[in-house]
């Protein structure tokens, strides 16, 4: 159980294009999703926590209006990475927690976001 | 505020040895404290976790884990190591009953060599 799936699992755009990543939790309903990003050989930066049906949270230094954070059902997350740089190219990684559980976090197998 | 220590950035052992992965912590209250495990190109794969009760705990692929309320530790460990095992391992505590959510250490790259 616990399961959250990402996609695209690599995508690749032109500078100036917007991409969006989906993560799901395919088997049961995340009220709270995370997105974070990695860079290479260095830990997860919290990037925003996505709560249903209401505003993300972001966390501080990152772009609210560049990374845009949508939570439109219980068990849907995306992010949308509009007109993008080189410099966002990075692993973008996603997760989600059970309603009243411990706080661990089920994580989605990331994307890898190469911009051009 | 709460955060994570891996002093290690990488840790080198041959396969068969025991390995140890450190940890420490700090956190308000009582800490849950967890370890992932990351392969490249790849999420992060839950390996055990501390809650409350026995201080050694068991989890996937052999790992275990003890938590040391005196030294604010939560290290890492396996007796045997494989290769296989050679992956980016995370730590990562919040507060329990806390609103945070998780903090993540900086990740230590365990090697195993045959």
């Amino acid at each position: 159980g616990a399961v959250v799936s990402q996609h695209p699992s690599r995508v690749i755009c032109k500078s100036g294009t917007s991409v969006k990543i989906e993560c799901r939790s395919l088997d049961f309903q995340a009220t709270t999703m995370f997105w974070y990003r990695q860079f290479p050989k260095k830990s997860l930066m919290l990037m925003a926590t996505s709560n249903e049906g209401s505003k993300a949270t972001y966390e501080q230094g990152v772009e609210k209006d560049k990374f845009l954070i949508n939570h439109a059902s219980l068990t849907l997350s995306t992010l949308t990475v509009t007109s993008a740089h080189p410099e966002d190219s990075s692993f973008y990684i996603c997760s989600a927690s059970l309603a009243g559980d411990t706080g661990e976090l089920f994580f989605g197998e990331g994307s890898r976001l190469t911009v051009l | 505020a709460q955060s994570v220590a891996q002093p290690e950035d990488q840790v080198n052992v041959a396969e068969g040895n025991p390995l140890t992965v450190k940890c420490t912590y700090s956190v308000s209250g009582n800490p849950y404290l967890f370890w992932y495990v990351q392969y490249p190109n790849r999420g992060l794969q839950f390996l055990l976790k501390y809650i409350t009760g026995d201080n050694l705990v068991k989890g996937s692929y052999g790992f275990e884990a003890e938590f040391n309320k005196s030294q604010t530790s939560f290290h890492l460990k396996k007796p045997s190591a494989l290769v296989s095992d050679s992956a980016l391992y995370f730590c990562a505590v919040r507060q329990g009953g806390g609103a945070d959510g998780l903090t993540f250490g900086k990740g230590t790259h365990l090697i195993i060599q045959p």
